[in-house]
């Protein structure tokens, strides 16, 4: 019954790599999220979908490319990964009307070496 | 910074005693919410209060919104050593949901 689910869970690849996380929400909700949560536990968003249609793009580099094909799911894709890529990614989602009350997925750990 | 700022970084308490965080922000919001995130684990949302209102509560724990001095407290009573955990202030304003960098908080049985 997990709500927002992301896989895989933990991912360690080599510096210059294409990787991709995936991310479904069986919750109904509209909006979908991209957090990156860095080793001092500093969380950023980077992409907000509403409905498919992106809606907020913060300074990410263009390596980072999010697709959502559908309003339950919403994957990142990362070109030419860099050591500093090395974080956890959350998904989230969250209802319309909520006053943006976010629910997350699990993460998923990415060791770029 | 459009993010919350919060207080104390960390915190290490014993089982039974209370334990307070703070946050304190810049911008004007909407809401103001608090998560939780233990270790290894997604973020689960715990309260949220919005603008207009000064006190909310949830169980053990109390959240107070002060818009004058732009700051929040969130108050875990009676702690136990399941709490232990890092918790996130979260502004709501402009349309997005902006966090602080937590206080980690280890309640000690």
């Amino acid at each position: 019954d997990t709500a927002v689910s992301q896989t895989p869970k933990y991912l360690v690849t080599q510096m210059g790599n294409d990787k991709s996380i995936k991310c479904e929400q069986n919750l109904g909700h509209d909006t979908m999220y991209w957090y990156k949560q860095d080793s001092k536990k500093f969380l950023k968003i980077m992409f907000s979908y509403n409905n498919k249609e992106l809606i907020i793009n913060e300074t990410v580099p263009n390596r980072f490319s999010p697709k959502s094909p559908d309003k339950a799911h919403l994957n990142l894709h990362i070109n030419s990964l860099e050591l500093g890529d090395s974080a956890v990614y959350f998904c989230a989602s969250s209802p319309r009307g909520s006053g943006n009350t976010i629910y997350f997925g699990e993460g998923s750990w990415l060791t770029v070496v | 910074s459009q993010q919350g700022e919060e207080d104390p970084q960390a915190l290490s308490i014993q089982e039974g005693e209370n334990a307070t965080m703070n946050c304190s922000y810049k911008t004007s919001i909407n809401n103001l919410q608090w998560y939780r995130q233990n270790s290894g684990r997604g973020l689960v949302h715990l309260i949220l209060i919005r603008s207009n209102e000064r006190e909310k509560h949830s169980g053990r724990l109390r959240v107070t919104l002060d818009t004058s001095k732009k700051s929040s407290s969130l108050l875990i009573t009676a702690s136990r050593a399941a709490d232990t955990a890092s918790y996130f202030c979260a502004l709501n304003g402009g349309g997005k949901l902006i966090f602080g960098q937590g206080t980690e908080l280890s309640v000690k049985p």
